[in-house]
């Protein structure tokens, strides 16, 4: 079946170091992005990617980085730089229509906490 | 940056009870979604809404561009139907991303 998957679940990082999230689609979308939750509130924009080799930072970027490169695969690491890095990221990716907005579709996120 | 406010914040139905929750935005919009998020946190689309009406089941969604505000009603509601439902709009020659709102937690009661 196509979809996002997005690994691990749950994962446990020590100050200082970097951790990496990974998202892999098979939908052939062209856009990804990087999304943060924290508890009782909504989403918040990452990074993006429109095309392979090329990203955007969203409103939250300082103490995350990305890469894209290939279609399928859009990778957030969590760099030591990031101060407060406990929360819940979701990944999710959309067709690149010629109205310039399509439907985003989410994976299932994967939960950061600090030991 | 476009607001998105939802409410009410919270809800508390009796199972069968119909409600609806409201989302306004403060700048013109050619993408709305609704979503549905689980108490594993998976985030399930339920419409992709940017103007006019749709329904899914119980569900039905109403967004008035022109007005700012999009509405999502739910009719006879069911326990698994409990969960947060977020509104989210992208904007009109912006980049392909998405601004939330904080959410409306819906708990259904047996």
């Amino acid at each position: 079946d196509g979809g996002i998957t997005q690994s691990p679940k749950y994962l446990f990082r020590k100050e200082g170091q970097n951790v990496t999230l990974s998202c892999e689609q098979n939908l052939n979308h062209d856009a990804m992005y990087w999304y943060r939750q924290d508890p009782g509130q909504g989403l918040r924009l990452i990074y993006y990617s429109q095309i392979v080799n090329d990203f955007q930072k969203g409103d939250i970027a300082e103490g995350y980085s990305v890469s894209r490169e290939k279609k399928e695969s859009f990778p957030l690491t969590v760099t030591s730089a990031q101060k407060n890095p406990t929360a819940f990221y979701l990944c999710a990716s959309s067709i690149q229509g010629s109205s310039g907005n399509q439907p985003q579709h989410f994976g299932d996120g994967t939960r950061l906490s600090i030991l | 940056g476009i607001q998105v406010e939802q409410s009410p914040p919270d809800l508390i139905l009796q199972e069968g009870a119909n409600s609806t929750l409201r989302c306004n935005f403060s700048d013109s919009v050619n993408n709305l979604q609704w979503f549905h998020q689980n108490p594993w946190g998976q985030l399930i689309n339920l419409f992709y809404i940017p103007s006019g009406t749709k329904q899914n089941g119980r569900l039905s969604a109403t967004t008035v561009a022109t007005e700012r505000y999009s509405l999502l009603y739910i009719s006879s509601s069911q326990t698994t139907d409990s969960g947060v439902y977020f509104c989210a709009v992208g904007r009109s020659g912006s980049a392909r991303q998405l601004t939330f709102g904080s959410g409306t937690q819906l708990t259904v009661l047996p």
